[in-house]
């Protein structure tokens, strides 16, 4: 399965300091995608990166990805309570049926 | 429009019930998606349908019946389920069936089966 890792499992903050996490994955991707479930709700597109992009930016959101290593990583800056939420990388084999394969989810607790 | 609804917000059922979750989108997407997600995990791909046709079943049991009745609606209907079918199930839609694009997802539907 090319089901992503993400790493932490769970980080706690305080209000203002950087997020990040890290998601690894087992083959090559088409592209990788981050996405943000606030408990018990849908998920939001947050950004994607293609294959042949190394880094990606939106508003307070930084993302990186290294397909040498196979993982990526998301940085959110100047955390806030709201930003509390589980995020997820999403994958798809790149030669694949373009199947969606979300990773385990980072839960991410930011105090006030 | 850029939402995604889907309804019944929650639903009980017991085993031997037959209900709908139902799901709609106005933003001309061609792919949609039900997942199922359980608790802390990731969500779990179900069913795609891409231009109204079911392009992916996951070996989901056939007491899972997804229907595309056209391009704005997409229903899961449920028989028999059993208690360990009790999950949250989300409803997403993309521009296209052909590559892995921005999905937008619904809030779900809390399905208990009892």
């Amino acid at each position: 399965s090319q089901q992503g890792e993400e790493d932490p499992q769970a980080l706690s903050i305080q209000e203002g300091e950087n997020a990040t996490m890290n998601c690894s994955y087992k083959t090559s991707i088409n592209n990788l995608q981050w996405y943000r479930q606030n408990s018990g709700r849908g998920l939001v597109h947050l950004i994607l990166i293609r294959s042949n992009e190394r880094e990606k930016h939106s508003g307070r959101l930084r993302v990186t990805l290294d397909t040498s290593k196979k993982s990526s990583s998301l940085l959110i800056t100047a955390s806030r309570a709201a930003d509390t939420a589980s995020y997820f990388c999403a994958t798809d084999e790149m030669g694949g049926s373009y199947i969606p394969t979300f990773g385990r989810g980072t839960s991410l607790i930011v105090h006030p | 429009d850029t939402e995604v609804t889907q309804t019944p917000k929650h639903l009980v059922m017991g085993m031997t019930n037959k209900k709908s979750l139902k799901c709609e989108q106005h933003m001309g997407h061609r792919a949609m998606y039900w997942y199922k997600q359980k608790a802390k995990k990731p969500p779990e791909l179900m069913f795609v349908y891409s231009y109204e046709k079911l392009s992916i079943n996951e070996s989901v049991p056939s007491r899972f019946s997804p229907e595309c009745p056209n391009s704005s609606l997409l229903n899961l209907h449920l028989h028999a389920l059993q208690p360990e079918d009790s999950a949250l199930y989300l409803c997403a839609s993309s521009h296209s069936g052909t590559g892995f694009l921005e999905q937008y997802f619904g809030p779900g539907t809390r399905l208990t089966v009892t």
